[in-house]
């Protein structure tokens, strides 16, 4: 079947360290995002990206990184950097015609440093 | 700039009741409009979308209509479950492609 995976679903980080969370989808979309999502404060966009080896920066893009080597793949690296990164963190993708945009989300990983 | 109010919750109860949740749009243009429902522990799910003025979208008892001119798309239900406890986002999509803006999101709670 069609959709979205996100590995691992649960992280555990020391202070310090940088760790990197995958996300790979088989729809055959060209948009992907990362999101991340902290209790009452909904959704913020980190990251996305349209195509293939480009990206933009969202709202809160410090202390992140990523990379759109395949057009199905959008891992998503959390630095040292970032200042609060326990969170839950969401992939999603989309057509760019059509579907009147609609995003289709994997199930998240939850990233809690130590 | 672009941004969607909801509703704050938490909203609780009882099975059968009725439901609404509030959500306002401020953008320019024609925006798409969506509601996402998250269950505990899961990525969000489209619930309903409607791309045009006095659209309705519905699913699973669900409706919201798309009101430009209250710049609103609330989302009711005429009859909740125990099984509609989650939490649901109004989000629309904006002048970037593809790019989604969301709501903070409500806690919907039924009991039995």
């Amino acid at each position: 079947d069609g959709g979205i995976t996100q590995s691992p679903k649960y992280l555990f980080r020391k202070e310090g360290q940088n760790v990197t969370l995958s996300c790979e989808q088989n729809l055959n979309h060209d948009a992907m995002y990362w999101y991340r999502q902290d209790p009452g404060q909904g959704l913020r966009l980190i990251y996305y990206s349209q195509i293939v080896n480009d990206f933009q920066k969202g709202d809160i893009a410090e202390g992140y990184s990523v990379s759109r080597e395949k057009k199905e793949s959008f891992p998503l690296t959390v630095t040292s950097a970032q200042k609060n990164p326990t969170a839950f963190y969401l992939c999603a993708s989309s057509m760019i015609e059509g579907q009147s945009g609609e995003l289709f989300f994997g199930e998240g990983s939850r990233l809690t440093v130590l | 700039g672009d941004s969607v109010t909801q509703m704050e919750g938490p909203v609780t109860l009882s099975e059968e009741a009725f439901l609404t949740i509030n959500c306002t749009y401020t953008a320019t243009g024609y925006p798409s409009l969506f509601w996402y429902v998250q269950y505990p522990g899961e990525g969000l799910q489209l619930l309903l979308k409607a791309t045009k003025a006095d659209d309705k979208g519905s699913n699973k008892g669900f409706e919201a209509t798309y009101r430009k001119e209250t710049t609103s798309f609330h989302l009711e239900k005429g009859s909740v479950q125990v099984s509609d406890s989650a939490v649901y986002f109004c989000a629309y999509r904006g002048s970037t492609l593809g790019r989604l803006y969301f709501g903070r999101g409500t806690q919907l709670t039924v009991w039995p």
